[in-house]
């Protein structure tokens, strides 16, 4: 596609659930980041991948974040046992190499 | 730790106006200086600015990289009411795994 794609845009949970969520980068784009938005809050960047390398996951806010990249595709992330105060827009962005460009978001709700 | 602060906050003015928004930065081993525009959800990309491109201008946009200062202006002349948004500054650091760091946003809105 012409565009970072994310799915689902809206995703409603129950507090205690998992989630996934998905991010398509632009085609040929090596870096991959993740980045979380409160409402009425800035950007707080959560992980970033680069090509092979190993990932920079210094922002995931706890161990029930994960998340994922095959090669430099597609990228997943995990949230386990949601809390209410997980519950924002999450962020995808991609580049090769600068500037990102971001997707359109999945707003996250937990019930 | 990296850090980006934006000023003002937030800002209300009326269409024609010229406003400045500001951005200063504390980064270790800084690459560049991106603003982005966000309306929604997604930030859209205004400017990149490093040391061998320092000013950038399309249209009624045009933005200053002070590396001496360590900060950047972003201008907006004649405004619009599609010019309200949240303006992101965001500084490029590091060494061979690039950080990205935000600030908070300054919030522009634009009255009729």
């Amino acid at each position: 596609g012409a565009g970072v794609s994310q799915s689902p845009s809206n995703k409603v949970t129950e507090k205690g659930k998992d989630v996934e969520l998905r991010c398509d980068p632009i085609s040929g784009h090596t870096a991959l980041y993740w980045y979380r938005q409160r409402l009425g809050q800035g950007l707080e960047f959560l992980i970033y991948f680069q090509g092979n390398s190993a990932p920079d996951k210094s922002g995931l806010p706890s161990d029930r974040f994960s998340a994922e990249r095959t090669g430099e595709s597609v990228s997943t992330l995990t949230i386990q046992r949601t809390q209410q105060e997980d519950s924002a827009v999450y962020l995808c962005a991609s580049s090769f190499p600068y500037p990102p460009f971001f997707g359109p978001g999945t707003r996250l709700t937990v019930l | 730790e990296d850090k980006v602060v934006q000023s003002p906050l937030s800002l209300v003015v009326h269409e024609g106006d010229t406003v400045t928004l500001n951005c200063s930065y504390e980064v270790t081993n800084f690459r560049s200086l991106l603003w982005y525009k966000q309306e929604k959800k997604a930030p859209t990309f205004l400017f990149m600015l490093t040391s061998s491109g320092i000013e950038k201008k399309s249209g009624r946009l045009s933005s200053i990289l002070d590396k001496k200062e360590l900060s950047s202006i972003l201008n907006i002349t004649a405004t619009q009411t599609g010019d309200s948004a949240i303006y992101l500054c965001a500084v490029v650091s590091g060494g061979s795994n690039y950080k990205l760091t935000f600030g908070k946003g300054t919030l522009l809105t634009v009255n009729p």
